[in-house]
This record gives structure tokens, sequence and C-alpha cells, in this order.
């Protein structure tokens, strides 16, 4: 069965910090991974994907995530966060070729002091 | 397009009563996710459709709880009866499951049983 771990779940930084949210899924087949973000109050949007190709993927607003195999990871990163960066972060998973079952990790809360 | 969309926004209702909350999903999009997000459990998967066939409903927590997919254009989720414990933002997503793309989440519905 599919599963996905989020290392932290309370994470706070000053501005201009730089942010690494770790993520591990559980599956033995090949994966889609996704990072999503929550700001409050408000729906789950996007941030970046990964399906196949560049293991590093760059998504909006200076996001980006490396997809490692054989450590089953896929860690967000940004090098300079900002205030309005404060959201929860969603990492998920679904497993290609199936009928696209989509499993996220606990989340990680993420504050930005100003 | 207008994207997923969610009715109710709020609902308060009194423990016994049978909620419906209802879903349209992006058109075109053959998958379509139900997930409940609380802050003890974080975003659980109820239940996922492919095709308007219900696929996996092994997230969903008891009987009181159903799912329906009518046709490709509408989908609800009954709780009959309700529980105070049932308190939590439902949120329904769809996604084009052959093109690998994303799931598109919608605004969510609040739920309040007292």
């Amino acid at each position: 069965a599919q599963s996905v771990s989020q290392h932290n779940h309370h994470v706070i930084l000053s501005e201009a910090a730089s942010l690494e949210l770790g993520c591990n899924y559980s599956y033995g087949g090949t994966v889609n991974l996704f990072w999503y973000v929550q700001y409050p109050g408000q729906h789950l949007q996007l941030l970046l994907k990964y399906f196949s190709g560049d293991p590093l993927v760059k998504g909006i607003k200076g996001f980006e995530a490396e997809f490692i195999k054989s450590k089953f990871s896929f860690n967000l990163r940004k090098p300079s966060v900002q205030w309005s960066d404060t959201a929860e972060y969603f990492c998920a998973v679904n497993a290609r070729g199936n009928t696209g079952k989509l499993i996220f990790g606990q989340g990680t809360t993420l504050q930005v002091k100003p | 397009d207008a994207g997923v969309i969610q009715s109710p926004r709020h609902e308060v209702t009194e423990m016994g009563q049978e909620v419906t909350l209802r879903c349209k999903p992006i058109s075109g999009h053959n998958s379509l996710f139900w997930y409940r997000q609380t802050m003890m459990r974080g975003l659980e998967l109820l239940i996922y459709f492919n095709n308007n066939v219900p696929i996996d409903d092994s997230g969903m927590p008891e009987d009181r709880f159903s799912a329906k997919m009518p046709n490709a254009s509408f989908s609800t989720l009954k709780i009959q009866p309700s529980e105070p414990r049932d308190s939590a933002v439902y949120f329904c997503a769809s996604s084009l499951v052959a093109a690998n793309t994303e799931a598109f989440f919608g605004q969510g519905t609040r739920l309040t049983v007292v």
C-alpha cells in the first residue's frame, strides 16, 4: 500500500531563511509525486509535480523539489522564504498507471516570521 | 473552466441530521476524490471514483458515510446520521488520470455538527 511521511509537523523560520521540508513515500513501483500548498482558510493548490525526466523540479513562487529514487524521497526546498509563504505544505503520491489513487502526507505547517 | 465546485461552502447541522455535500468536477476529468481534513488526522482520502465507478472506499469511516457519482459531472457525499466528530472540512478533487495530471481541489465544505 502507498504511504507518505512528512518529517516535520511544524517549522518556524525567519524571513530570508532557507527551507527544506522532507517527504518520503512507500511504494514499490513507479510513482508521480506532488507538493501542494494550503494557505490559511483556502483550498489546496499545486506547487510542483514530478512525473518523469529531470529529478530536480521547479515550481511556482521559487520552490523546487528533488526526487531521489534510491531514497524514496521528494524534498521541497526554497532558498529564501517570505512571510507570504506561511501555509501548510502537503506531499502527495500516486502510483503511475493505476486509477490515480492520490495519497497525502500529514502536512507540515510553515510559519515565517517577518 | 470554473474549477472544481463544491456546495455548500459551510454547513451547520444538528447531531442526527442527514448531511449531503455536493461536488462538480472539472469537465473532462475522469477521477474524483473525496477527502476529509481535520487538525487531528490531517488530510484523509475517504473514497475515489474512476469513470464514475467507486474504486476504493476503504477510507470511509463507517456505514454512516456514503458517496455516489451518478454521472461524470456530479458527486455527493452523504452522512446519515451526522455526529459531532464528523465536523471537518471536506474537499473534493478531480483529475484526468490518463494524462498523469495533478488533482485539482475545490474550495471545500466546512461542516460543523452540533
